[in-house]
């Protein structure tokens, strides 16, 4: 079972940076690290994904360690549109299947 | 729209009854997964198809839930003799490739309430 461990909710100020954690200290070589997020009633969201170095998009940024035992989902300047269920997902390239777990749930605080 | 497409978005059964939940996934896409979602929870998987073989069906409940894409494009879920346990979001979601890599597109979801 690929798990991975986030705290279960965040709050964030509005226009502030939000960090969100990810622990996934059993991840093998060939597992991806992918974030999506799921806003109220509607489907999750691909937000990015990495192996193992550093990636930023329109959307985040995802800083991978170097042991890549964790990583972090930064969303630069939060709004109250990115409130939602964020989600780190491992993904090994012989399956697949994306695995949820419960994510964490970030409030942006106006 | 050029989404994942879902219908219908809500579905009302009676306990004993047969539902289907239709999917139309992105045009050209390869891979569609169904995932069941519970209140307060993340989505679990169901099943996997790679155009119209089904390759990963292991996360199907009981024989009551079936699915097909016959013609590698629409898919549908069918339960069977629907229970109370089955009310939930089934989402469907569509990759273009076969490969693991690659953004998975999600439709916005059946809601499924058995009375």
């Amino acid at each position: 079972d690929a798990k991975t461990t986030q705290p279960p909710s965040m709050d964030c100020a509005e226009g502030r940076a939000a960090n969100l954690p990810c622990n996934h200290s059993t991840i093998s070589g060939n597992e991806y690290v992918y974030w999506y997020r799921q806003i109220h009633s509607q489907g999750p969201q691909y937000i990015i994904h990495g192996l193992k170095n550093n990636e930023t998009n329109e959307m985040a940024s995802l800083i991978i360690t170097e042991d890549r035992k964790s990583s972090t989902l930064i969303l630069p300047h939060a709004t109250l549109r990115d409130t939602a269920v964020y989600y780190c997902i491992r993904l090994n390239f012989g399956n697949e299947k994306l695995t949820f777990g419960t994510g964490t749930r970030l409030t942006i605080i106006p | 729209g050029a989404g994942v497409s879902q219908s219908p978005r809500y579905k009302v059964a009676k306990r004993g009854q047969d539902v289907a939940l239709r999917c139309d996934p992105i045009s050209g896409h390869v891979s569609l997964f169904w995932y069941q979602q519970a209140l307060g929870q993340g989505p679990e998987f169901l099943t996997y198809f790679q155009n119209e073989a089904q390759l990963d069906k292991s996360g199907l409940p009981s024989d009551r839930f079936f699915a097909e894409r016959p013609e590698g494009s629409v898919s549908t879920l069918k339960i069977q003799r629907t229970q109370q346990e089955d009310s939930a979001v089934f989402l469907c979601a569509s990759r273009l490739g076969a490969g693991a890599d690659g953004e998975l597109f999600f439709g916005e979801g059946s809601r499924l309430t058995v009375l």
